[in-house]
This record gives structure tokens, C-alpha cells and sequence, in this order.
């Protein structure tokens, strides 16, 4: 059956550090991988978006990049602000498909 | 900005009540979605809507219904309430595949249930 793997563990960095977040996923072959931010509470905020035939995409101090051969994704916030502070979802989704499949989350906690 | 709405943000029921959860989204969506999250679970999908009265199960349909009787408008129903119902739902919208920025999927504020 498809899996998706966020780090389970919360992710502490320091106020200015990049940090870095890792999706993984097995039994799965995605047109396309999303990142979404999520505070307590809220519901998922769409972030970036990335095709299989991408490698990487930025925005701002985003970057999120995608190896289809090592069935991975790796998001970046650069010069982390406490602000960043939230859970982030990766979400994985094909063309002839309407729902997307969603990772468990990683907390990220950026302390000044 | 697109915008989805969900009619509350807690809520408190008993065991064996009949519950509706009302979703609406004002951007002319095709698709919309039930999730509900729980703590290590993650998102799970209850059931989906592809157009006006259709849809279709997600992984976790059992003890839910929906309803999808105008188009901005998605209701989940729980037709007897459970204590293992006690969740974050979650609605989402989002535009039909061949449709341009399709992929994304805009999410409600969410309702936190009790079941007692």
C-alpha cells in the first residue's frame, strides 16, 4: 500500500538557521508533490507546488525540491523566523486523480 | 481570495445524536472534500464531491454521509454520533483536473467535535 513519511520528530531550530524537512513515500508514482503550512488549529495553508519533471522550486525563502528516483521531497526555509514556527503537511497527487494523499506532518519549532 | 467556510468551530454532541457539519466555498469549485485529523494520524479523507450531487468514498467513509445539493455547498452528515467520531473535520475545495491551478486544495477553518 502507498505510504508517506514525514519526520515524526519535531524539528527545533535556531531563529536565522535553515530547516529543513524531508517527505518520502513508497508504492506511489505522483505527477505532482505540494507543501502545506498548518498552525494549531487552522486548517493546511497551500505553500509550493512541484511537478515529477521539476527539480526544484523556490519562492521567497521557500525551496522545495523533488527526486522521483528517490521518491523524496525536500522543503527549505531559509533564514527561519519564529514566525515559521507551524506543522507542515506534504500532500501527493496525481493527474487523473482528484484527492490528494496527505503526509502525517512535521512540527517545525524556530526559537529566537 | 478563495474562501471556505465551515459552520462551526466547535462543537459539543452525544452519543448517538445525528450531526451535520456544513461546508461553503464562494470560488465556483468543482471538487470538495471531507477530511478528519486526528494526533498521529494525520489527514484522512471521509468522502469527496466531484460535482453537484455526486460523490465519492475516501479512505475512511464508514459511519458518514454527505451531501452535495448546490454546488458551493458540501454537508457531512453523522448519522449517529460516536465517541471515536470525536475528530478535527476539515472541508476542502479545489477545481476539477485540466482545470489550471486544479492541484490545490483550500481548506476550511476546521470544526472540532465532541462526542460525549
Amino acid at each position: 500500500s502507498q505510504k508517506i513519511e514525514q519526520n515524526s520528530e519535531a524539528l527545533n531550530i535556531q531563529e536565522g538557521k535553515t530547516a529543513t524537512l524531508t517527505c518520502n513515500y513508497t508504492n506511489y508514482s505522483p505527477a505532482y508533490l505540494q507543501w502545506y503550512r498548518q498552525d494549531p488549529g487552522r486548517g493546511p495553508v497551500f505553500l509550493l507546488l512541484i511537478r515529477e519533471n521539476e527539480k526544484e522550486k523556490r519562492k521567497e525563502r521557500l525551496k522545495v525540491t523533488f527526486d522521483t528516483t528517490l521518491k523524496q521531497s525536500l522543503f527549505h526555509i531559509t533564514a527561519s523566523q519564529p514566525a515559521d514556527s507551524a506543522t507542515y503537511l506534504c500532500a501527493l497527487g496525481r493527474n487523473s486523480g482528484y484527492a490528494l494523499n496527505f503526509g502525517k506532518g512535521t512540527s517545525l519549532l524556530v526559537t529566537p | 481570495d478563495v474562501k471556505v467556510t465551515q459552520s462551526s468551530r466547535y462543537l459539543v454532541k452525544r452519543t448517538g445524536e445525528k450531526v451535520f457539519l456544513e461546508c461553503v466555498q464562494d470560488m465556483d469549485h468543482e471538487n470538495m472534500f471531507w477530511y478528519r485529523q486526528d494526533p498521529g494520524l494525520g489527514l484522512r479523507l471521509i468522502y469527496f464531491s466531484y460535482d453537484v450531487k455526486m460523490k465519492e468514498k475516501g479512505d475512511i467513509p464508514e459511519g458518514y454521509s454527505v451531501s452535495r445539493e448546490k454546488k458551493e455547498r458540501f454537508s457531512l452528515i453523522l448519522e449517529s454520533a460516536s465517541t471515536n467520531q470525536t475528530s478535527m473535520y476539515l472541508c476542502a475545495s479545489s477545481f476539477p483536473p485540466g482545470r489550471g491551478g486544479q492541484e490545490t486544495q483550500y481548506f476550511g477553518p476546521g470544526t472540532r467535535l465532541l462526542v460525549l
